[in-house]
């Protein structure tokens, strides 16, 4: 079975500009999270979606927003690019909101900004 | 905010030996998770705990969520050169994760 794929792989942009990155969750999965790894650290939480709906964000600014579609995949898009936005963005999955947390994460989109 | 103190940092060992690490957390967590992720890749899920006091093997990876549900360890035993990665622990529902333990492994 496809495990949690994300598009691109990686991404170069420069400041200001704005960026959407894709999400497609294991299938059967219906809760998708977005999180940012800045190298040396554990990923930060973003957002959580479950059912088309926002169950959970982080601590990011307004110009991070994110959306689910039916059928289940999720983009994430970022306005006004900084250079601090570079980082390697994941995706997780999970089979539904509660009940268990275990998330399945994608191989990410590396975004760097100049 | 909940913050998650992982350690050590970093190990290097010989291969052959036994790696314990561990996460403390500053709140009560009901979910303690352990992860590996290796470079260019996402992390990949090894352990799932859900119960205070709760002991749980994958093979050579054993964990364990701690009595006061404020601590969780892992040990990996008879460590192999593909054990080499970062582990991080990570807790809650959207998920707090530590700083990573960073594992060499020498052959």
């Amino acid at each position: 079975d496809a495990g949690v794929t994300q598009s691109p792989t990686h991404l170069i942009k420069t400041r200001g500009q704005h960026v959407t990155l894709r999400c497609s969750p294991i299938s059967g999965h219906k809760s998708v999270s977005w999180y940012q790894q800045v190298l040396g650290q554990g990923p930060q939480f973003i957002f959580q979606y479950y059912e088309k709906e926002e169950r959970g964000r982080g601590n990011f600014p307004d110009r991070f927003s994110a959306r689910q579609f039916p059928n289940y995949s999720s983009e994430l898009n970022v306005n006004a690019l900084l250079l601090g936005d570079s980082a390697l963005y994941l995706c997780a999955s999970s089979p539904v909101l509660r009940g268990t947390y275990e998330q399945y994460f994608g191989p990410g989109t590396r975004l760097t900004v100049t | 905010g909940q913050q998650l103190n992982q350690s050590p940092q970093s190990m290097f060992i010989q291969e052959g030996e036994d790696v314990s690490m561990n996460c403390t957390s500053s709140s009560i967590f009901n979910t303690w998770l352990w992860y590996k992720q290796e470079p260019g890749e996402g992390p990949v899920l090894l352990i799932a705990l859900y119960k205070a006091g709760e002991l749980t093997s994958n093979g050579r990876l054993t964990a364990q969520f701690g009595i006061t549900r404020k601590d969780s360890f892992l040990n990996i035993s008879a460590s192999i050169p593909s054990d080499v990665g970062i582990y991080f622990c990570a807790g809650g529902g959207k998920l707090i994760f530590g700083q990573g333990t960073e594992l060499s492994v020498k052959p």
